[in-house]
């Protein structure tokens, strides 16, 4: 069993449409990451949280330390979000990553 | 400006054939890392080093190795002794493992 499960694996959107991503995880951690992977195969951090809830422009990212639960949230979708989105995680000296959400947004 | 810079992107390389793959970072981070993504599969860790002469096995090093002479650089080799190298490679560097990860565009390698 992997540390790092996500859903949806694949997802498809219209343009506009609101989408949520989740991330649970099965170890203690330090911190939880929301990744982007574009198409050419380079990776950029979208968000690292311990608690609570972040936002940078249309994206937003919740955790729940409790429930061992994140979700990622695009609001106003547009082509150009369409990457694969990947949650990580850092618990002792080692990050451990989700296979990824793939995420396609149709105009 | 800085970042983390990985080369080439592409690589082809003969079966049997060690090759070496780049990894740079002009951002001051003590922590760099090596891993493998294949489809369908998370990434998956082959080595990290936390400073600098120094570095640690992820799970699935057999078949690679690393070294750390610099601080800026942490360059990866395929041996001949990894049975299945065609993959795309990706480089990461954090200043510690608690703060956030900055990653190259990474290297596909084929052996054909």
């Amino acid at each position: 069993k992997n540390e790092v499960e996500q859903s949806p694996q694949n997802l498809t959107a219209q343009e506009g449409e609101f989408i949520t991503i989740n991330c649970s995880y099965s170890v203690g951690i330090s911190a939880l990451h929301w990744l982007q992977q574009h198409p050419g195969g380079g990776i950029v951090s979208l968000f690292m949280l311990s608690s609570g809830k972040k936002k940078h422009g249309r994206l937003i990212a919740t955790i729940n330390i409790q429930e061992k639960h994140s979700s990622l949230h695009i609001t106003a979708s547009h082509p150009r979000d369409s990457a694969v989105y990947i949650c990580a995680v850092t618990a002792g000296n080692q990050f451990y990553f989700g296979t990824g959400t793939s995420l396609t947004v149709i105009p | 400006d800085g970042g983390i810079t990985q080369s080439p992107k592409y690589l082809f390389r003969k079966e049997g054939q060690n090759v070496t793959l780049s990894c740079e970072q002009n951002l001051n981070h003590d922590a760099m890392y090596w891993y493998r993504q294949d489809p369908g599969q998370g990434l998956r860790l082959i080595y990290y080093s936390q400073i600098v002469n120094d570095f640690q096995k992820g799970d699935i090093a057999e078949g690679y190795s690393v070294s750390r002479e610099k601080k800026e650089s942490f360059p990866l080799t395929v041996t001949s002794a990894q049975k299945n190298p065609t993959a795309f490679y990706l480089c990461a560097s954090s200043t510690s493992v608690n703060t956030e990860a900055f990653f190259g565009q990474g290297t596909r390698l084929t052996v054909v």
